[in-house]
């Protein structure tokens, strides 16, 4: 059964710092890997989809690398901001079974 | 941008009740999926469909049914709610792709804004 770990739980940094956002998984198998962030009480939004064949993705300030030997993948936020505060998931899709599979997610705070 | 509505935000029923839960999709995806969300037991998949009228059991489907009578619309029934049935429900859709070696794939997966479930 796959399991996704998303460590450290919570994250607080100054605006402006550089960071990484861990999501490790126990299978390799994995179709896909998408990273969300969610605001307090409402729905997820898709940052960025990883594909098995890629290594990583950019998106503006966001870069997301996959290691899928390692079942690793990091979301790198470039140039953090007060808006940038929210909780991100990452969920692995598995290519046997076509669901996915969220980590708890990490919620960062970024103070002005 | 693909747009996933839920037909409501916020929702109180009483226990026993049957509570419809709505989800629409305007990108003519193929899947959808239904979700709950509980603080310390993360997301968890409840259900999904990948077709018109077809349905698998997600993780926890206890409690639950679902309909798909329309591509662009998934419906969640909660037979007869129970306390413990109260959570924030989120809804997704993603499109399908199908390799020539068959295999059925999902894609980026879209969510709806949630719909906050208390059952008193």
């Amino acid at each position: 059964k796959q399991e996704v770990t998303q460590i450290p739980a919570a994250l607080s940094v100054p605006e402006g710092e550089n960071l990484v956002l861990n999501c490790s998984f126990t299978d390799s198998a994995i179709y896909n890997l998408q990273w969300f962030r969610q605001d307090p009480g409402k729905g997820l939004t898709s940052l960025l989809l990883i594909q098995s064949s890629q290594r990583e993705q950019t998106s503006g300030r966001l870069n997301a690398s996959l290691d899928k030997s390692s079942g690793r993948s990091t979301l790198y936020i470039a140039a953090s901001q007060p808006g940038d505060s929210a909780t991100y998931l990452c969920a692995v899709t598995n290519t046997n079974a076509g669901k996915s599979t969220f980590g708890d997610g990490t919620t960062l705070t970024v103070k002005p | 941008d693909v747009k996933v509505t839920q037909s409501s935000r916020y929702l109180v029923k009483r226990t026993g009740e049957k509570v419809f839960l709505e989800c629409v999709q305007d990108m003519d995806h193929e899947n959808m999926f239904w979700y709950r969300q509980d603080p310390g037991l993360g997301l968890r998949l409840i259900y999904f469909s990948y077709d018109v009228k077809m349905k698998e059991k997600g993780d926890i489907p206890e409690g639950y049914s679902v309909s798909r009578e329309k591509k662009e619309r998934f419906s969640l029934i909660l037979e007869s709610a129970s306390t413990n049935q109260t959570s924030m429900y989120l809804c997704a859709s993603s499109p399908s792709f199908r390799p020539k070696l068959a295999g059925r794939f999902w894609g980026e997966q879209y969510f709806g804004p949630g719909t906050r479930l208390t059952v008193t």
